[in-house]
């Protein structure tokens, strides 16, 4: 079946302490994204991707590393998680980064930072 | 980037048609219009895109105004598993764009779908 998986789901943790949220895709897609979900200011992109050992920041790239060494991995990275990232993660793919292609999404990841 | 405006909530009830509206006054030419749509404790989905005729898929059907100003997503029979956040987008294909693939999403239409 064509996903994209997201680990952990959930995940409860410590300021300071650094944590990888990881994002697999098994569809062959060049372009990975992350997002972040907030009440009230919706789903805003952190990082991308458009193809292995390319990534770039989006709106929102404060306190988060991303890196894409193989083409169906985009792991996020929160070196020194803070409790402003107490927020939904999703990851997301398509098959380029052309506007017309349909982005696939993960189920996201609800990650609270004590 | 051009904008969308839509309802905050619409309601609807099982096995009726639903009609969700968007505006985009501003849209450019190459701008395509998506939607998706969030359901409970999911990810976006993909539902629909289209750039200036109307448009039919499995899941809605999608009809733009001659103007391209506003268009509307049909859902012709609601299920209760239709009930979910539907968002118009509009991502702009052009060769200058510099959307890089990134989905804007505003708050979407809350859509609720009566037994």
């Amino acid at each position: 079946e064509a996903q994209v998986t997201q680990n952990p789901r959930y995940l409860i943790t410590v300021t300071g302490k650094k944590l990888t949220v990881t994002c697999s895709q098994n569809m062959n897609h060049e372009y990975m994204s992350w997002y972040r979900q907030d009440p009230g200011l919706g789903l805003r992109q952190i990082y991308y991707s458009m193809n292995v050992e390319v990534t770039d920041k989006g709106d929102v790239p404060e306190g988060y590393k991303v890196s894409r060494k193989e083409k169906r991995n985009f792991p996020l990275i929160l070196e020194s998680p803070s409790p402003n990232q107490t927020s939904l993660y999703f990851c997301a793919s398509s098959p380029t980064g052309v506007d017309t292609d349909t982005q696939y999404f993960g189920p996201g990841t609800r990650l609270t930072v004590l | 980037d051009a904008k969308t405006t839509q309802p905050n909530s619409m309601e609807s009830n099982e096995e009726e048609p639903v009609h969700l509206p968007c505006n985009h006054s501003t849209i450019s030419g190459t701008d395509y219009i998506h939607w998706y749509r969030q359901l409970p404790s999911q990810g976006p989905e993909y539902v629909i895109h289209g750039l200036t005729s109307n448009v039919n898929n499995r899941m809605a059907s999608l009809a733009i105004a001659e103007d391209r100003k506003s268009s509307t997503l049909i859902l012709h029979r609601a299920t209760l598993r239709d009930a979910a956040v539907y968002y118009c987008i509009l991502r702009d294909v052009s060769a200058g764009g510099t959307s890089y693939g990134k989905l804007t999403f505003g708050q979407g239409t809350i859509l609720t779908v009566h037994p």
